[in-house]
């Protein structure tokens, strides 16, 4: 079935350190892609999102191009900031219209001052 | 619009009683998710619903769970008789079958102890 793996954590970082997190993907289809990003005591909140190969989803200095000859969707930013500190999730649309996304298990960033 | 609401936000409760979460999905939303986050085994999806009609349960771990939708815009999670293992953070979260980039957007959690 369709699979999401991303990198383990957690990610500790300094301020204005450049960030990659890397998420892969298995599915049979073309899924649309997601991250999603967790704040202490949240929900899940949509980051970006992309949904065709070659695509690039952005928001708040983070990206992510959708690679379908390497099935990744790699989150980065140039500069991470204190308040990016958070959970982030990579995740796509199973296969069939059913709006289920499968998740991947989350990326703990931590980011020091 | 508010976003989705759930209700309550944070639930302590003995092992043994009953304990029901609520969500109210975004108006307009045709898909609803019920997930369990906890550290050992992540957010998984226990049950989604289409329309008010449940189309996979397959992630309900038990019988003890049991989730309805009545209406557009009320659901529920029920769960009885309770165990401590069933401490987590629930999260409701709904979606647009009509939106075809098929962002879920999630309410803020219930966070659930049992003791």
């Amino acid at each position: 079935g369709d699979s999401v793996t991303q990198m383990e954590g957690p990610v500790t970082l300094s301020e204005e350190a450049f960030l990659t997190i890397n998420c892969t993907y298995t599915a049979t289809g073309y899924p649309s892609l997601f991250w999603y990003v967790q704040y202490p005591g949240e929900g899940l909140q949509l980051l970006l999102k992309a949904t065709k190969a070659d695509d690039k989803g952005s928001n708040k200095g983070f990206e992510a191009t959708y690679r379908k000859e390497t099935t990744s969707f790699h989150l980065e930013k140039g500069s991470v900031q204190v308040s990016d500190s958070a959970v982030y999730f990579c995740a796509l649309s199973e296969a069939g219209a059913t709006n289920k996304l499968i998740f991947g298990t989350g990326t703990l960033l931590a980011v020091q001052p | 619009d508010a976003g989705v609401i759930q209700s309550p936000r944070h639930e302590v409760t003995e092992m043994g009683q009953e304990v029901t979460l609520r969500c109210k999905p975004i108006s307009g939303h045709d898909y609803l998710f019920w997930y369990r986050q906890t550290m050992m085994r992540g957010l998984e999806l226990l049950i989604y619903f289409n329309n008010n009609v449940p189309i996979d349960d397959s992630g309900m771990p038990e019988d003890r769970f049991s989730a309805k939708m009545p209406n557009a815009s009320f659901s529920t999670l029920k769960i009885q008789p309770s165990e401590p293992r069933d401490s987590a953070v629930y999260f409701c979260a709904s979606s647009l079958m009509l939106d075809i980039q098929e962002t879920q957007y999630f309410g803020p959690g219930t966070r659930l102890l049992v003791l």
